[in-house]
């Protein structure tokens, strides 16, 4: 069974740092990994999606990598800013299936 | 395109009734797969629907059951509601290609009285 935890739950920085989220999986046979972001209340919002047979992908000042071997996964946030704060949860799917095994997230604050 | 559309966004229930959440995925999408998030167990997947069939449950009472219309659009149901069961559900689509990327909606919010 797929575990998936995010380590730390919650994370406070100031403006402008560069940043990075952990995610950390049981079960090296997943098909990708996904990259959200959830603000109060809200549902989610999907920020990259690796494949298992990428090692990295970027979208503006985010870059998340996957190490399949090692069971991990980062979020990188380059200088960050208090629009981004907000819970970021990753999630694993296995193959030819659309279950996501979500961890229990990491609250980010930026402040300015 | 429109996005993933859940009805009604806020739910208010008693124990004991029944309760029925709508989903309506973005449009060409074939995959409903619906989440419930709660703060003690974060999200937990509930079942997905592929062209009208349950194709995968998770590990949820029977009380906790769906269906998915021609359209593609999705209906959860829960009989006997508990107020464990008040949490935020959220519906997520995807449009069957082979890189299974999922899109959430907004959700309902359930609160068991």
């Amino acid at each position: 069974k797929q575990e998936v935890t995010q380590i730390p739950a919650a994370l406070s920085v100031p403006e402008g740092e560069n940043l990075v989220l952990n995610c950390s999986f049981t079960d090296s046979a997943i098909y990708n990994l996904q990259w959200f972001r959830q603000d109060p209340g809200k549902g989610l919002t999907s920020l990259l999606l690796i494949q298992s047979s990428q090692r990295e992908q970027t979208s503006g000042r985010l870059n998340a990598s996957l190490d399949k071997s090692s069971g991990r996964s980062t979020l990188y946030i380059a200088a960050s800013q208090p629009g981004d704060s907000a819970t970021y949860l990753c999630a694993a799917s296995g193959a030819g299936s659309y279950q996501l095994t979500f961890g229990k997230g990491t609250k980010l604050s930026v402040i300015p | 395109k429109a996005g993933v559309t859940q009805t009604p966004r806020y739910l208010i229930k008693t124990r004991g009734q029944q309760v029925t959440l709508s989903c309506s995925p973005i449009s060409g999408h074939r995959s409903v797969s619906w989440y419930q998030q709660t703060p003690g167990q974060g999200l937990q997947f509930l079942f997905e629907y592929f062209s009208e069939t349950q194709r995968n449950k998770g590990n949820f009472p029977g009380r906790f059951s769906g269906r998915q219309f021609s359209n593609s659009r999705s209906e959860m149901n829960v009989s006997t509601l508990e107020l464990g069961d008040s949490a935020l559900y959220l519906c997520a689509s995807s449009p069957g290609t082979e890189f299974y990327i999922q899109y959430f909606g907004a959700g309902t919010r359930l609160s068991v009285l």
